[in-house]
């Protein structure tokens, strides 16, 4: 009965790879996000989708690609990985203003 | 840039006392902050949130302050607990808005039996 899951926990991949992470949410939520967190620790707004519609693009690199096939789903594609990209990915879903997260994905690209 | 500051990387209190975690923000437009914690492994979880029309709210043992004019909260925890050992997040938007909720660096607070 998780509320946002996100797959897979653990990614671990060549540079240059392409990868994909699943999220999928089951509380009826319009709303739904990615955020990274990097190395730094900070928590970073990517994508945002209301209804499967992009409304937030935080100038993310054209090789992460965002699809929503409906309003409970939200995956990230990511090609031509790089050594950057390694970071705490967060898929999230809205009510109101309070957000409900999944427990993130872990990615590291060699 | 950042926008909401949280300046103490950590912070260890004892069992039964009061945890204090602080958070400044700049951004005059913010009018929602909130507080997320997060355990190891695991989402950040939604604590507690405040209005700007408010300077607290109080949820149990977590108690929010918010002080508009010097652009700083705070998140009180009494009595503090070591199930409370966790990461703390504050986070701020602007109601209306982008929808884009701003998170803080986090402050990890370990409570000692």
């Amino acid at each position: 009965d998780t509320a946002v899951s996100q797959t897979p926990k653990y990614l671990v991949t060549q540079m240059g790879n392409d990868k994909s992470i699943k999220c999928e949410q089951n509380l009826g939520h319009d709303t739904m996000y990615w955020y990274k967190q990097d190395s730094k620790k900070f928590l970073k707004i990517m994508f945002s989708y209301n209804n499967k519609e992009l409304i937030i693009n935080e100038t993310v690199p054209n090789r992460f690609s965002p699809k929503s096939p409906d309003k409970a789903h939200l995956n990230l594609h990511i090609n031509s990985l790089e050594l950057g990209d390694s970071a705490v990915y967060f898929c999230a879903s809205s009510r109101q203003e309070k957000l409900f997260f999944g427990s993130g994905t872990q990615l590291s690209v060699l | 840039d950042q926008q909401v500051k949280q300046n103490s990387p950590s912070l260890s209190v004892q069992e039964g006392r009061i945890s204090i975690l602080n958070c400044d923000y700049t951004n005059s437009m913010f009018d929602y902050f909130l507080w997320y914690k997060k355990y190891p492994a695991e989402g950040p979880t939604f604590l507690i949130s405040i209005s700007s029309i408010k300077d607290k709210n109080e949820d149990g043992r977590f108690t929010v302050f918010l002080n508009k004019s010097a652009k700083h909260l705070s998140l009180h925890i009494v009595p503090s607990q070591p199930g409370d050992s966790a990461v703390y997040f504050c986070a701020a938007l602007t109601q209306g808005g982008s929808e884009k909720l701003v998170f803080g660096k986090g402050t990890k607070l370990t409570v000692n039996p």
